[in-house]
């Protein structure tokens, strides 16, 4: 079945720590590629979208993404994990065959700072 | 320039009663969507609208609906409330044309239903 998945509910690191956030999809072709962040009691922010090209991707607050087709991955990184970082990320896909702005989220990581 | 905006942000209901949450884009955002989020099923996609049309849908029952004004503000109602409807919807908007893009999305309006 379609979908997209990430694997870590929950991840602890320490202030200053790297972080890496795992997400894998499950589509015949490439989707579009989104990580949204969602703190306590807001919406979501768009950190980074892949669509093509460049599969190294930087996008807001120092965040960055690689994509990797032959492991269908798209997992975020931070070099040094501060501790306004702690939030939940969501990873996100437009289907290729939606046609419309139909995504679908990943069941989203909670990310836990360590002063 | 102002981000969306969802109205109202809190709203307690009871079982039966029916709910309508409003949605106003980012100006010159002509797509909406809705989005239920819950602990148990995460993000789930309900419908987008796009120039008052709905484009797509999600799996929800009849009882979740929606529709978009000319001006691409957009509503949803839920009929006939169930303790399950209670949720965090989410509204998000964008450009809605020229291939894939960025969601904006609003605060939220959190339904709970008792």
């Amino acid at each position: 079945a379609q979908s997209v998945t990430q694997p870590d509910i929950h991840i602890t690191v320490s202030e200053g720590a790297s972080l890496e956030l795992r997400c894998n999809y499950s589509y015949g072709a490439t989707p579009y590629l989104f990580w949204y962040v969602q703190s306590p009691g807001q919406g979501l922010q768009l950190l980074l979208k892949y669509f093509s090209g460049d599969t190294l991707v930087q996008g807001i607050k120092g965040f960055e993404a690689e994509f990797k087709r032959s492991q269908s991955s798209f997992n975020l990184r931070k070099p040094s994990v501060h501790w306004s970082d702690a939030a939940e990320y969501f990873c996100a896909v437009d289907p290729p065959t939606s046609g419309t702005y139909k995504y679908i989220f990943g069941t989203g990581t909670r990310l836990k700072v360590l002063a | 320039k102002a981000g969306v905006t969802q109205t109202p942000r809190y709203l307690i209901k009871t079982r039966g009663q029916q709910v309508t949450l409003s949605c106003s884009p980012i100006s010159g955002h002509r797509s909406v969507s809705w989005y239920q989020q819950t602990p148990g099923q995460g993000l789930q996609f309900l419908f987008e609208y796009f120039s008052e049309t709905q484009r797509n849908k999600g799996n929800f029952p009849g009882r979740f609906s929606g529709r978009q004004f000319s001006n691409s503000r957009s509503e949803m109602n839920v009929s006939t409330l169930e303790l399950g409807d209670s949720a965090l919807y989410l509204c998000a908007s964008s450009f809605g044309t020229g291939g894939p893009g960025e969601l904006f999305f609003g605060e939220g309006s959190r339904l709970t239903v008792l």
